[in-house]
């Protein structure tokens, strides 16, 4: 079985800019959920979807969004990249909200 | 708030030595509570989780938690530690009617030593 896959795993873009972050869940799962970990923070909740609809939200700025398709395929965006914004962004995904959640490895961005 | 607290953030022991990482979270009623490993270079696995029933739960590689209610704490142990448990671990909540949003602690890396 397929673990979780996120791409890209490496990303580098320049203040201003936007950026969109793709996470392929296990086959079944339909609950992606998403965070951020710095060193600083540690690991934060961004936001989950489930069935294509955002069902839970962290206390991240309106630049963070998100979206869910039918394939349970999730994408998160980030706009007006700050540098602050420099992070591992993880995605997990779950056959339900409150199972047990599986994680993909991750797209490193830094953002210059 | 909710949070999640970890007691320690950097463990050194030697091999053969027993572990025990501290972890505990604020009230908030029913939670689901987990452990998870970031070995270097590697994603997150998840060690053991607790949803109810026995409050003893054991995980893979011969790591167990044991969940207290009365204190809000579900700490990690492992009686005899090996170099290549090396790694990061973090504890997580769900609390109830959260969906699938975990609360992380900070994370304790533990190096053990040859």
């Amino acid at each position: 079985k397929a673990g979780v896959t996120q791409t890209p795993r490496y990303l580098i873009k320049t203040r201003g800019q936007q950026v969109t972050l793709s996470c392929s869940p296990i086959s079944g799962h339909r609950s992606v959920s998403w965070y951020q970990q710095t060193p600083g923070q540690g690991l934060q909740f961004l936001f989950e979807y489930f069935s294509e609809t955002q069902r839970n939200k962290g206390n991240f700025p309106g630049r963070f969004s998100g979206r869910q398709f039918s394939n349970s395929r999730s994408e998160m965006n980030v706009s007006t990249l700050e540098l602050g914004d420099s992070a591992l962004y993880l995605c997990a995904t779950s056959t339900d909200s409150s199972n047990e959640q599986f994680f993909g490895p991750g797209t490193r961005l830094t953002v210059l | 708030a909710q949070s999640v607290s970890q007691h320690n953030h950097h463990v050194i022991l030697s091999e053969a030595a027993s572990l025990e990482l501290g972890c505990n979270y604020s009230y908030g009623g029913t939670v689901n509570l987990f452990w998870y490993v970031q070995y270097p270079g590697q994603h997150l696995q998840l060690l053991l989780k607790y949803f109810s029933g026995d409050p003893l739960v054991k995980g893979i590689k011969g790591f167990e938690a044991e969940f207290i209610k009365s204190k809000f704490s579900f700490n990690l142990r492992k009686p005899s530690v090996q170099w290549s448990d090396t790694a990061e671990y973090f504890c997580a909540v769900n609390y109830y009617n959260q969906g699938g949003k975990l609360i992380f602690g900070q994370g304790t890396e533990l190096s053990v030593k040859p």
